[in-house]
This record gives structure tokens, C-alpha cells and sequence, in this order.
């Protein structure tokens, strides 16, 4: 089953408007979960670190402002995309790494489609 | 900083037939992981293969293994028997041993066909 849960799957919005994106982790607690973003045809790029309990790390270039990152509890990690606008749409995917156990793998959600029309 | 490289943004195999997919990557570090990620038209990202820097032993897993040459820095893959459900996009990630959190990087992936 799913180790890792994203919801919405798909999204429409209208620009100028808010969009929150949910992170779940099913199977474990995760102090660290990642947000990434993937452009059609092409290569995810990290956008940020979520951290349970403190600010999120966000990657040089990604605007903190807008892509707003919430990690409020061991098992849930939320993406806000404020004041969304065309240029913003692409698929959202976070991923989830265990906190016990060192095998470096990442565990990652079905991914959010988000639409800006 | 970290990059992952992969040369070849298409391939093609028949069916039962064996093919390798090429992956480079640039690190100064000697504690990483490498992995091999498949993103099927679902989008949902699944592992393949794992590689620890610090094991010489090439990793396999069914079908599936790589040719890990560290000096090199080189990570290839090998699909033997190659299946139709084997098509879709293969992206080659490095991810730095921290202990509590490992941030990827991934390259540009290389899309697979599998023809009859």
C-alpha cells in the first residue's frame, strides 16, 4: 500500500487565488519531508526541506512567500501556493525519508497536478 | 555542488531483450547513496535499485542491477528481460549520507520504450 499520501491530486485554480497541497506520511513518522517540483518532461528540482516544529529550508531561487510550508506534526506536511498564477502550474510531488533506519531511501506521494488558469 | 547526469534522454529496447541506461555524477564527498527511480505515465515515483557508496558490490534486485565504478563515477543500469511494463521515465538520483535527512538530486531522466 501507499507509504506516502498527496491530496489533491489534481487541481484547478484561478489565478490570483490560494492553493494548499497536503503530505501524508502513512506508514511512519518523519521529522524531514521534501517538496519537489517537475515541469512536463523534465527532471524534479527540490524546492524545500520541511521541518516538523521549525521553518521550512527552502533551495536558492524558490520564493519562501510563495510557496508557503507547514510541518505541523510528524505525519503531515503542507504546500501553500499563495497568489497562484499561470507560471505556477506543474506537479507537485513531496517525498518522505523514515527517521530510524539509514538506507537513504526516499518515499515519494502520487504527486498534485495544479492547473493556474 | 552536486550534479547527475544523464546522457541519453531516450532509449529503446525489445522486449526480453537487455538494456542499460548510463548515469554520471560529480561529488566530493565518499559517503553518498545513488538510486534509480521509475516514473511511469502514473507519475508516482517508485525505486529500482539502491547503491551505497561504501559497498563494492554492484547492487541487484530481480531484473534490475547496476554497474557502480566510484573512481569513475559512474552508475549504470541494466534491465535484463526487459517487460512493456518496464516503459517510462528513469531518473538516476545522488543523495548525500547526513544521517537524519538526504535531500536528492536527480538527473534528467531517460525515457524507455519497450517494443514487441
Amino acid at each position: 500500500g501507499a507509504v506516502v499520501s498527496q491530496h489533491p491530486s489534481w487541481v484547478i485554480c484561478k489565478s490570483g487565488t490560494s492553493v494548499k497541497i497536503e503530505c501524508r506520511s502513512l506508514d511512519f513518522q518523519a521529522t524531514t519531508m521534501f517538496w519537489y517540483r517537475q515541469f512536463p518532461k523534465q527532471s524534479l528540482m527540490l524546492m524545500a526541506t520541511s521541518n516538523e516544529g521549525s521553518k521550512a529550508t527552502y533551495e536558492q531561487g524558490v520564493e519562501k512567500d510563495k510557496f508557503l510550508i507547514n510541518h505541523a506534526s510528524l505525519t503531515l506536511s503542507t504546500l501553500t501556493v499563495t497568489s497562484a498564477h499561470p507560471e505556477d502550474s506543474s506537479f507537485y510531488i513531496c517525498s518522505v525519508k523514515r527517521v530510524a533506519g539509514e538506507t537513504g531511501e526516499l518515499f515519494f506521494g502520487e504527486g498534485s497536478r495544479l492547473t493556474v488558469l | 555542488a552536486q550534479t547527475v547526469t544523464q546522457s541519453q534522454p531516450e532509449m529503446s529496447v525489445q522486449e526480453a531483450e537487455t538494456v542499460t541506461l548510463s548515469c554520471t555524477y560529480d561529488t566530493s564527498e565518499s559517503d553518498y547513496y545513488l538510486f534509480w527511480y521509475k516514473q511511469p505515465p502514473s507519475r508516482q515515483m517508485i525505486l529500482v535499485i539502491r547503491q551505497e557508496a561504501y559497498k563494492q558490490q554492484n547492487a541487484t534486485e530481480n531484473r534490475f542491477s547496476v554497474n557502480f565504478q566510484k573512481a569513475a563515477k559512474s552508475f549504470s543500469l541494466k534491465i535484463s528481460d526487459s517487460q512493456l511494463g518496464d516503459a517510462a521515465m528513469y531518473f538516476c538520483a545522488y543523495g548525500l549520507n547526513t544521517g537524519t535527512a538526504s535531500k536528492l538530486t536527480f538527473g534528467t531522466g531517460t525515457r524507455l520504450q519497450v517494443t514487441l
